[in-house]
């Protein structure tokens, strides 16, 4: 089977940096993902990692590591319209679905 | 403009009362998907359609059918809607025939009384 695990919640103020674990159990590895989602909206993209190592777009990066079932998303500089949940998924060993973590809710305050 | 539509956004219906959410791309992708998501326990698939006339079940597929008839086509059937089917469903489509970025629907939010 496959498990997703991330933090339920989490509080940052403006401008600061804030780092979303994430730590994964599967049977295989195909790649992974992190996804943005504003309350009651569509989850939209932030990020894909099938190699070790850190990517970067902008103030969002992402780390992974597959030998400790690890990722990380990195948000910097963080401002009130980052306040949303993020979503860490994986693709399932049959390359045929993501099987998404519960996800992580993020408040910035001012 | 790419995207993915679905309707209705939003319905209240009653228990027993088939309904269809219908989901339509416009990116000419192979791979589309639909997923249901419920407080405290994420987005979890339902079906999964890899391209046209190939189907196959998520996670949670019982109470649920639906169709690839056309690439750009991929409703959501209920035959018999349930109290327990109340949630918000999302669609979603990517290129290929196995999973990479997936584009998301705006979400339908769905009450069964």
């Amino acid at each position: 089977g496959q498990n997703i695990d991330q933090p339920t919640e989490m509080t940052a103020t403006e401008g600061a940096i804030v780092q979303i674990n994430c730590t994964y159990q599967t049977s295989g590895f195909n790649g992974l993902f992190w996804y943005q989602q504003h309350a009651g909206e569509a989850p939209t993209f932030l990020s894909y990692n099938v190699l070790d190592g850190l990517e970067e777009k902008g103030r969002f990066s992402s780390f992974l590591s597959r030998s400790k079932g690890y990722s990380y998303l990195l948000l910097k500089e963080l401002q009130m319209k980052d306040s949303a949940s993020y979503l860490c998924a994986v693709i399932n060993q049959a390359g045929t679905a993501l099987i998404f973590g519960k996800g992580t809710t993020l408040s910035v305050s001012s | 403009e790419a995207q993915v539509t679905q309707n209705p956004r939003y319905l209240i219906t009653v228990t027993g009362k088939k309904l269809t959410v219908t989901c339509s791309q416009n990116m000419n992708h192979e791979y589309m998907s639909w997923y249901r998501q419920d407080p405290g326990l994420g987005l979890r698939q339902i079906y999964y359609s890899m391209n046209v006339e190939v189907t196959d079940k998520g996670d949670v597929p019982e109470g649920y059918k639906v169709s690839r008839k056309e690439k750009r086509n991929f409703p959501l059937i209920l035959e018999s809607p349930s109290p327990n089917q109340t949630s918000l469903y999302f669609c979603a489509s990517s290129r290929g025939t196995s999973i990479n970025e997936q584009f998301f629907g705006p979400g339908t939010r769905l009450t069964v009384l």
